[in-house]
């Protein structure tokens, strides 16, 4: 059973350009979380979706960034024109269906291996 | 509503115990832990709900005590593997911030032989 893919494992962009972040949740898992992790730094929530919806998107800053789950392929993370701030690990989590599982496995969240992202 | 994980670091002999705390100032519906190894994804230990539970797998287990909204996990005769940052991870309110987890600044675990 696949975990949670990501990909690229690491991005190089330049200011301005934009960074588009993937992410495959494991298999049976219909939530998807994304977080940014600065070097030392716990990790912080952006974005939580379900498959073509976006449930809370408060962590995300309004401009620049966004998030979309079709309903088919990957969960994407974009991040339009690229500052050096954004320098960061991306890491995606995902968890199964509410309601089709135990409540303690529908809370657990399994990450990702991250993307790092470094804007020059 | 980020907890407070403490200390921020801890080193240990193989063989030594050593506890990591984490508190909220918000009712909390759940903990989670995890370890994270450096350049590596978080990796799940375990869930903790409301209740006053108490869980563990092998030498690690975990306690919540939700009156004082803390919970603590506990590494007991540690190995090396065990090294790493470990992380809370808490949701505080199921309704209002359904999925979320806030986590803390992680506390640095290092096992030297």
């Amino acid at each position: 059973n696949a975990g949670v893919m990501q990909n690229p494992r690491h991005l190089v962009r330049r200011r301005g350009q934009e960074a588009r972040l993937r992410c495959s949740p494991m298999k049976g898992h219909s939530h998807v979380y994304w977080y940014r992790q600065l070097p030392e730094e716990g990790l912080k929530f952006m974005v939580y979706l379900q498959k073509e919806n976006i449930i809370d998107e408060s962590g995300m800053p309004k401009e620049r960034f966004s998030a979309e789950f079709p309903k088919e392929g990957p969960s994407i993370l974009r991040i339009q024109q690229v500052v050096r701030g954004d320098s960061a690990a991306y890491f995606c989590a995902s968890s199964p269906a509410w309601g089709r599982l135990m409540w303690t496995s529908w809370e657990t969240q399994y990450f990702g291996p991250g993307t790092r992202l470094l804007v020059l | 509503q980020q907890p407070v994980q403490s200390p921020q670091a801890v080193i240990l002999r193989e063989g030594e115990d050593a506890v990591i705390n984490c508190s909220s100032s918000k009712a909390l519906y759940s903990v989670h832990w995890y370890r994270q190894k450096h350049g590596e994804a978080p990796v799940f230990l375990m869930i903790l709900l409301k209740g006053g539970e108490q869980k563990g797998h092998d030498k690690i287990s975990a306690s919540f005590n939700e009156k004082k909204q803390q919970s603590s996990l506990y590494l007991t005769a540690s190995q090396l593997s065990y090294s790493g940052t470990y992380f809370c991870g808490t949701q505080a309110d199921r309704g209002s911030t359904l999925g979320r987890l806030y986590f803390g600044r992680g506390t640095q675990l290092t096992v030297w032989p």
